[in-house]
């Protein structure tokens, strides 16, 4: 598609259930970032792929947070046993490998709500 | 560790009233900087990015923001604002050896008719 694909759009789920987000690049690009909008908070970084290298996942804030991309693609992000602090929007972007010129580009996200 | 700090966190002016809005950043080295807009209900968009040259960037929409290096500072402006420039706006910071992109916690503008 023309933009970030981010589903669902909405997930409300029970604390302690897992979940998975789902987020579909732009074609083409090369770098997907997840970042985790939080209210009052701005956009907090999660992790970072960028082609077949080893992801960054430095803003990952627990282990109960993972993300996969496959095949330099889709990526999903999980979340294990889920608590009401997740509760945010998750963002997903994309860019080209000379990010730098282009700038992300964001999908719409999923907003999460942890009961 | 870089950081980015918006000071104003709710700003409300009537329209044509002039904008400004506070970016400051912490990093020592060369930095890309960027500024994004959110408007209600929408995804973040890029308005303006600045990485050499000139350091008065204009972007879209009227907007333009200055690069000081001196202060550290990237703020953005424009000198009359509409009642559809309501949004969140979002600074943000990449150190030019990293991969990552800083935000700030946003500022939200609210344009009165």
């Amino acid at each position: 598609g023309a933009g970030v694909s981010q589903s669902p759009s909405n997930k409300v789920t029970e604390k302690g259930k897992d979940v998975e987000l789902r987020c579909d690049p732009i074609s083409g690009h090369t770098a997907l970032y997840w970042y985790r909008q939080s209210l009052g908070q701005g956009l907090e970084f999660l992790i970072y792929f960028q082609g077949n290298s080893a992801p960054d996942k430095s803003g990952l804030p627990s282990d109960r947070f993972s993300a996969e991309r496959t095949g330099g693609s889709v990526s999903t992000l999980t979340i294990q046993r889920t608590q009401q602090e997740d509760s945010a929007v998750y963002l997903c972007a994309s860019s080209v490998r000379d990010r730098w010129t282009s700038g992300y580009t964001f999908g719409s996200g999923t907003r999460l709500t942890v009961v | 560790a870089q950081s980015v700090s918006q000071h104003n966190h709710h700003v409300i002016l009537s329209e044509a009233a002039s904008l400004e809005l506070g970016c400051n950043y912490s990093y020592g080295g060369t930095v890309n900087l960027f500024w994004y807009v959110q408007y209600p209900g929408q995804h973040l968009q890029l308005l303006l990015k600045y990485f050499s040259g000139d350091p008065l960037v204009k972007g879209i929409k009227g907007f333009e923001a200055e690069f000081i290096k001196s202060k550290f500072s990237f703020n953005l402006r424009k000198p009359s604002v509409q009642w559809s420039d309501t949004a969140e706006y979002f600074c943000a910071v990449n150190a030019r050896n990293t991969d990552k992109l800083i935000f700030g916690t946003g500022t939200r503008l609210q344009v009165f008719p």
